[in-house]
């Protein structure tokens, strides 16, 4: 069965970029999504067909997807994007979503 | 605005059929596909399946030999059975919206706890 890869947690200050990886055999010839979840609360589409923005969702989100890897960036992240982040990929057959990511803002 | 429901008993017993409703309001059923997911406590996310309109669906390969998915265009729900509950199947169960690719509105959840 196909498998995403993701770092357990990822530390940024305020001013920095936030980068969060996801690895994945051949990822590239797939969409990629993320998800933004906070504690208690159901999973916030973030990041649409690897870079696509939903509405409402801010411009500091942005996404890229090349090769084996899709990466989230956070430009200038908050304290309000404290959050677990998951990427996900679907292969016509089946949803797959990586193990997620707890991003801490120092 | 699309809002989706969760709805069904919290507490099943083992050995017994986990199900549970997803009602759908703003959107007509009639589109997309309709996706199930689960959360255990502290743990990351998994797919569990989804059913388009027309009956046609997709399951986890993992849980696709105790599951069954319905749709009912007429209250604008779909529905999951897990048969063969067990302590691993308690969870957060999330219903969500496939446009396509991603899971775009997902309801607020329903905690199931399998337990005698």
């Amino acid at each position: 069965s196909y498998e995403l890869t993701q770092p357990p947690s990822v530390s940024v200050y305020p001013g920095q970029t936030a980068n969060i990886t996801c690895s994945g055999d051949t990822l590239e010839i797939k969409y990629v999504c993320w998800y933004q979840q906070k504690p208690g609360q159901s999973p916030v589409l973030v990041i649409n067909q690897d870079y696509k923005r939903p509405s409402g969702i801010p411009e500091r989100f942005s996404g890229s997807n090349s090769g084996n890897t899709a990466t989230l960036t956070i430009s200038g992240p908050q304290a309000l994007d404290e959050a677990d982040y998951y990427c996900q990929a679907w292969d016509l057959v089946t949803v797959v979503f990586g193990g997620g990511t707890r991003l801490t803002v120092l | 605005q699309v809002h989706l429901k969760e709805s069904g008993p919290r507490l099943v017993k083992p050995s017994e059929t986990l199900s549970l409703t997803c009602t759908v309001s703003g959107d007509s059923i009639g589109s997309y596909f309709w996706s199930w997911i689960r959360q255990p406590a502290g743990l990351g996310l998994q797919w569990i399946g989804h059913i388009s309109i027309t009956g046609k669906t997709r399951y986890n390969p993992s849980l696709k030999s105790r599951l069954t998915m319905s749709i009912d265009s007429s209250k604008n729900q779909f529905s999951l059975n897990l048969t063969s509950a067990a302590a691993a199947d308690t969870a957060v169960y999330y219903c969500a919206r496939q446009p396509y690719d991603a899971l775009d509105f997902w309801g607020q959840g329903t905690p199931v706890i399998v337990s005698s």
